[in-house]
C-alpha cells in the first residue's frame, strides 16, 4: 500500500528565513504522481505541483522549489526568504498509477508552517 | 474562477441524526471526492466517484454513504452521525484524463456531532 509520511509536525521560522518541509513515499509502482497542497487558514487546500515519477528534474517557482530524489523516496519543498502568507498548512500526497483513477491522492499527516513577523 | 461549494461551513447535529453534506462543482468534472481530515491523521478518502449514478469505497467508508444523480453534484450521507465522526469534510472534484489531473477542493464543511 502506498504510504506518505511527513514527520514535521510544526514548524516555526522567523520572516526571511528559508525552509524546507521533508515529504518521503512508499510505493510499489513504478509510475505515480507527487503533490504538494497548501491549506491556508480559509481552509480550502491549494494545489501548488505536481510531479509525476519520470521526472527527477528539480522545479522552482518564484521562492518555491522542489527536490524530487527517487534514491531517496523523497520530494521536499523548500520556501526562499518566507513571508508571513507562506504560514499555512502543507500536504505532500501521492497517486499511483497513470489514467483512470490516478487522482485518488494519499496524503502525509501535513506539517503547519508558521511565518513569525 | 473554478469552484467547488460546500453547502455549509459549520455544522452541528446530534447523535443518530441523518446527515446529509452536499457538494457542487462548476468545471464539469467526471471525478468527485469526499475526504475527512482529523488533527495528525492527515486527509483520508472516504468515498469517490467517476460518474454519475458511481461510487467506489475509499479508505474508511464504514458509517458512510454517497450518491451522485447529477454530474456536478456529491452528496455526502452520514445514516447515522456518531460523535467519532465530528471531523472536517472536504469535498474535491478533478477532471478525467488529458494529463494535466489535480484535485480542486471547496473550502470543508466542520460538522460536530453532540
Amino acid at each position: 500500500a502506498q504510504k506518505v509520511t511527513q514527520a514535521q509536525t510544526e514548524i516555526s521560522v522567523v520572516e526571511k528565513e528559508d525552509v524546507t518541509l521533508d515529504c518521503v513515499y512508499e510505493t510499489r509502482d513504478t509510475t505515480y504522481y507527487l503533490f504538494w497542497y497548501k491549506q491556508p487558514p480559509s481552509g480550502e487546500l491549494v494545489f501548488l505541483i505536481r510531479r509525476n515519477s519520470f521526472d527527477e528534474q528539480n522545479e522552482i517557482s518564484g521562492r518555491y522549489s522542489w527536490n524530487f530524489q527517487k534514491s531517496t523516496s523523497s520530494f521536499n519543498f523548500t520556501i526562499t526568504a518566507s513571508q508571513v502568507v507562506d504560514s499555512a498548512v502543507y500536504f505532500c500526497a501521492l497517486s499511483e498509477g497513470v489514467g483512470f483513477g490516478n487522482e485518488k491522492l494519499t496524503f502525509g499527516t501535513g506539517t503547519r508552517l508558521t511565518i513569525i513577523p | 474562477d473554478v469552484k467547488v461549494t460546500q453547502s455549509s461551513r459549520y455544522l452541528v447535529k446530534r447523535t443518530g441524526e441523518k446527515v446529509f453534506l452536499e457538494c457542487v462543482q462548476d468545471m464539469d468534472h467526471e471525478n468527485m471526492f469526499w475526504y475527512r481530515q482529523d488533527p495528525g491523521l492527515g486527509l483520508r478518502l472516504i468515498y469517490f466517484s467517476y460518474d454519475v449514478k458511481m461510487k467506489e469505497k475509499g479508505d474508511i467508508p464504514e458509517g458512510y454513504s454517497v450518491s451522485r444523480e447529477k454530474k456536478e453534484r456529491f452528496s455526502l450521507i452520514l445514516e447515522s452521525a456518531s460523535t467519532n465522526q465530528t471531523s472536517m469534510y472536504l469535498c474535491a472534484s478533478s477532471p478525467m484524463g488529458g494529463g494535466d489531473e489535480k484535485l480542486f477542493f471547496g473550502s470543508g464543511t466542520q460538522l460536530s456531532v453532540l
